[in-house]
């Protein structure tokens, strides 16, 4: 079993529509999570992370997690064509890295 | 704040020989990363610092590769030998004290033939 899991899409989504992205993590020592997005030849850039139980909303960024079920989900409201991109999840346990997910890549179509 | 800035931003070198990277993090922040990725995968952990001194080695990473911090400032990552197997972006990532977020680098492409 992958440490972090995402489903590698790609998610194609309409202009407008809610994209959802799921992760998985398997360490249940896991305390904070990161989202990052990262386009096609660049680096990642952070989008958003949370540490407690719940929703955590930051614009049109939504960001849910679920301790007990190891699930952390990311919700991109009104997509748009602009957000096409690879989106990474990554877990922060004990130490000092980050284990990442394969990404799941967007496809926001206008 | 200029963001983390890593040199040189491409780098193609034949097999056998050795190659440098250089990162400078983000102002103060005592935190630097190295990782590699490989296309459609996600970044793979190799060593982190916390002002010089490094803490953790990813147990993937070879004797051919290392790292410094030496003044706790910039850092480079070094590899000896090139293969064709290290062909991959090279990211550094920093991340200021107390908190567990990282802010990467533009990353340095590497291509050995």
């Amino acid at each position: 079993q992958k440490e972090v899991e995402q489903n590698s899409g790609p998610l194609s989504v309409p202009e407008g529509a809610i994209a959802s992205l799921n992760c998985t993590y398997s360490d249940r020592g896991s305390q904070s999570f990161f989202w990052y997005r990262q386009y096609s030849g660049k680096s990642p850039e952070l989008i958003m992370f949370i540490y407690s139980n719940g929703d955590k909303e930051d614009g049109r960024f939504t960001a849910q997690l679920n301790k007990a079920s190891q699930y952390v989900s990311l919700l991109i409201r009104d997509s748009q064509p602009s957000d096409s991109a690879t989106y990474l999840c990554a877990p922060h346990a004990a130490g000092n890295k980050l284990t990442f997910g394969g990404g799941t890549r967007v496809l926001v179509k206008p | 704040d200029t963001g983390v800035s890593q040199d040189p931003r491409h780098k193609i070198t034949k097999r056998g020989q050795n190659v440098t990277f250089r990162c400078d993090p983000i102002s103060e922040h005592n935190r630097l990363y190295w990782y590699r990725q490989t296309l459609g995968q996600g970044p793979e952990f190799l060593t982190y610092f916390q002002n010089e001194a490094q803490l953790e080695k990813s147990r993937l990473l070879s004797d051919r590769f290392s790292a410094e911090r030496p003044k706790g400032s910039f850092s480079t990552l070094e590899i000896q030998r090139t293969e064709q197997g290290d062909s991959a972006m090279y990211l550094c990532a920093s991340s200021p004290t107390g908190l567990w977020e990282q802010y990467f680098g533009p990353g340095t492409r590497l291509t050995v033939t």
